[in-house]
Order: structure tokens, then C-alpha cells, then sequence
């Protein structure tokens, strides 16, 4: 079955700057990949996804960008704030509107005023 | 807006205990999940529903089982509680509309088998 890796576990930047958390995908049937964030204590919530027909697709400060072929896709998120601040999950589905969503292990974000 | 509602937000348990976690939608959405989350480990998927009375086996079913009656309310139950169980166990909802893939969650289920 998939099996989708998250890295890094662990993110401290400065207020400001940008952040990267990467992900990779094993199956290459997979062709939906969502974003969620989940703010402490709170429930997980979809910030941002991409499909497999493009490349890169960006949300004001969070952009994804999707590497088919090194099965590996990215968020950026460009000039930080506190309230981004959060744990993020990357996941992958083989199906644009069904199948079952299979999750990275989380980043947790913290961004330092 | 959709709720999905977890009946327990804290639950503690005795090893052997059966275990009963309750999720109901109310936006008539036909796909249910339920997720442990664990530290370092992420979001794995234990069972999920496409509709009512349909279950498959996600990544961790052993030691779990699930109940789709109605298509509001998804159960997950633990039929023997064992400490290695103790998790945050979050339930969610789908539509299958067309152009749909956002999962919404509930607010989770805490447990700590003792």
C-alpha cells in the first residue's frame, strides 16, 4: 500500500523567513496530495492540496509544489508568522475524489518572533 | 459548516474493557474514517466507511473493529482495551460530491487504557 514519509519532524524558524517541509510517496498510482495544519488542540484542517495534472500551486504565502517523477512534493510557506505555527501533515491518495487519504507523520512548525 | 461530533473528548479505561468511540456527521456525507494519532507517527487510518454498512481495513485495524448502521454515526470499537492502545483517536467525514477531497474532523477522542 502507499506509505508517505514526512521530513523534518521538527522546524524552528524566525519570524519572517520561509519554511519547507517535504514529503515522498510510494506509490505511483497516487494522484492527490492535501495539506492539513493542526493548531494545538484544535482538529486538522486542510490548508492547501494538488493534483497530479500540475506542477505547483500556490495560496497567498503557502505554495505546494509536486515532483511526479521523484514522487516527492513540497509546502513552502514564505515569510512566517507566529499563527503558522502548528503541526502539518502531508498525505497522499491514489483518487482525485475517493480512496482512503494516507498521512505523513507531521512536522511540528514553530515560528520564533 | 460541518460538524462532526465526537461523543468523548476524554476517555480512561481498564485493560480488558470494551471501548466505544462515537462519531456522528451531519451534512449527509457518505465517507467516514477514523485515525490514531500519535506522536512522531502521524495519522494512521484504522478502518474506513464509503457508505452505510461498508467497511475496509485501513493501515492498523488489529485490535479494532467498526460499526456503519447509519450513515450519520461511525463506531469504532475496541473489543479488549490494551495499554498500547492509549491515543488520540480522530474521527472524519468526506463527500463524494464531485471535485470533493476535503476531510473534515472531529474535534478527537482521548484514551488512556490503564
Amino acid at each position: 500500500g502507499e506509505n508517505v514519509e514526512q521530513h523534518p519532524s521538527t522546524l524552528s524558524v524566525q519570524e519572517g523567513d520561509s519554511a519547507v517541509i517535504k514529503c515522498t510517496y510510494s506509490d505511483s498510482a497516487s494522484n492527490y496530495f492535501p495539506w492539513y495544519k493542526q493548531e494545538l488542540g484544535k482538529r486538522p484542517q486542510l490548508i492547501i492540496d494538488i493534483r497530479s495534472n500540475v506542477g505547483e500551486k500556490k495560496d497567498q504565502r503557502i505554495a505546494v509544489t509536486l515532483n511526479k517523477t521523484a514522487k516527492h512534493f513540497s509546502l513552502h510557506i514564505t515569510e512566517t508568522q507566529p499563527e503558522d505555527s502548528a503541526v502539518y501533515f502531508c498525505a497522499a491518495s491514489k483518487n482525485n475524489q475517493g480512496g482512503k487519504l494516507i498521512f505523513g507523520q507531521g512536522t511540528e512548525l514553530s515560528v520564533k518572533p | 459548516d460541518v460538524k462532526v461530533t465526537q461523543s468523548s473528548r476524554y476517555l480512561v479505561k481498564r485493560t480488558g474493557e470494551k471501548v466505544f468511540l462515537e462519531c456522528v456527521q451531519d451534512m449527509d456525507h457518505e465517507n467516514m474514517f477514523w485515525y490514531r494519532q500519535d506522536p512522531g507517527l502521524g495519522l494512521r487510518l484504522i478502518y474506513f466507511s464509503y457508505d452505510v454498512k461498508m467497511k475496509e481495513k485501513g493501515d492498523i485495524p488489529e485490535g479494532y473493529s467498526v460499526s456503519r448502521e447509519k450513515k450519520e454515526r461511525f463506531s469504532l470499537i475496541l473489543e479488549s482495551a490494551s495499554t498500547n492502545q492509549t491515543s488520540m483517536y480522530l474521527c472524519a467525514s468526506r463527500s463524494t460530491a464531485s471535485g470533493a477531497n476535503v476531510l473534515t474532523f472531529g474535534a478527537g477522542s482521548r484514551l488512556t487504557v490503564l
